[in-house]
């Protein structure tokens, strides 16, 4: 039983850059989180997407996008890449309460370390 | 004010030593709490839920005072392996489903 994958692991872009990070949920998770976590800090909700459509949102700029596809899978763009956007990407994977069952436990990948130089 | 605050780390404590963490969070509307352990370099990893009622897991005692919106978890014979950052961390309902909201984390180190 696959964990929460993401992909790449690392990665290095100038300022001005876009950059997509990608993400697989665990098995039979069908709601993806994306976190970021500068050095440092806890991780910050950027959002979270459920069916294919973004249900919840923090306090990022419209610079940051992302979409689920129909397999759960997702993936986060950044646009126009500011230094201070250097930090560790996380993705996390749930279950839909809305489904029944109460887990409200997330499932993190190990994450993608972006650096903006 | 930050949504969920901690005690500023590090700690530093010897083995077997007990450690204390505190947290409060500021949204009266949170619902489900937890701590979560993050190594250095690696992704939050679930520690445990916390639950009005106090619960405990073998050394660890997690306990919840939601009038206080106050939140600890307490070590008892620390062990090297507890070394680690521990994130205080509330769940905010809305839309599909869990969004979490982290404190900036505690520092732990545990020495021999």
């Amino acid at each position: 039983d696959a964990g929460v994958t993401q992909s790449p692991t690392h990665l290095i872009k100038t300022r001005g850059q876009q950059v997509t990070l990608r993400c697989s949920p665990k098995s039979g998770h069908d709601t993806v989180s994306w976190y970021q976590q500068a050095l440092g800090q806890g991780p910050q909700f950027i959002f979270q997407y459920y069916e294919e459509e973004e249900r919840q949102r923090g306090n990022f700029p419209d610079r940051f996008s992302g979409h689920q596809f129909p397999n759960y899978s997702s993936e986060l763009n950044v646009n126009a890449l500011l230094l201070g956007d250097s930090a560790l990407y996380l993705c996390a994977s749930s279950l839909n309460y809305r489904t029944g069952d109460n887990n409200e436990k997330l499932f993190f990948g190990s994450g993608t370390q972006l650096s903006v130089l | 004010r930050k949504e969920v605050e901690q005690d500023p780390g590090p700690f530093n404590v010897p083995e077997g030593a007990t450690v204390a963490f505190n947290c409060t969070y500021s949204n009266s509307a949170s619902q489900s709490f937890f701590w979560y352990r993050q190594d250095c370099r690696k992704e939050p990893k679930l520690l445990m839920s916390v639950y009005s009622s106090g619960n405990e897991d073998g050394r660890f005692t997690a306990q919840l005072n939601r009038a206080s919106q106050y939140i600890s978890l307490l070590i008892r014979d620390s062990k090297l392996s507890d070394s680690a950052t521990y994130l205080c961390v509330v769940n905010v309902r809305g839309g599909a489903g869990t969004a979490l909201i982290f404190g900036k984390g505690t520092t732990l180190s545990v020495s021999s």
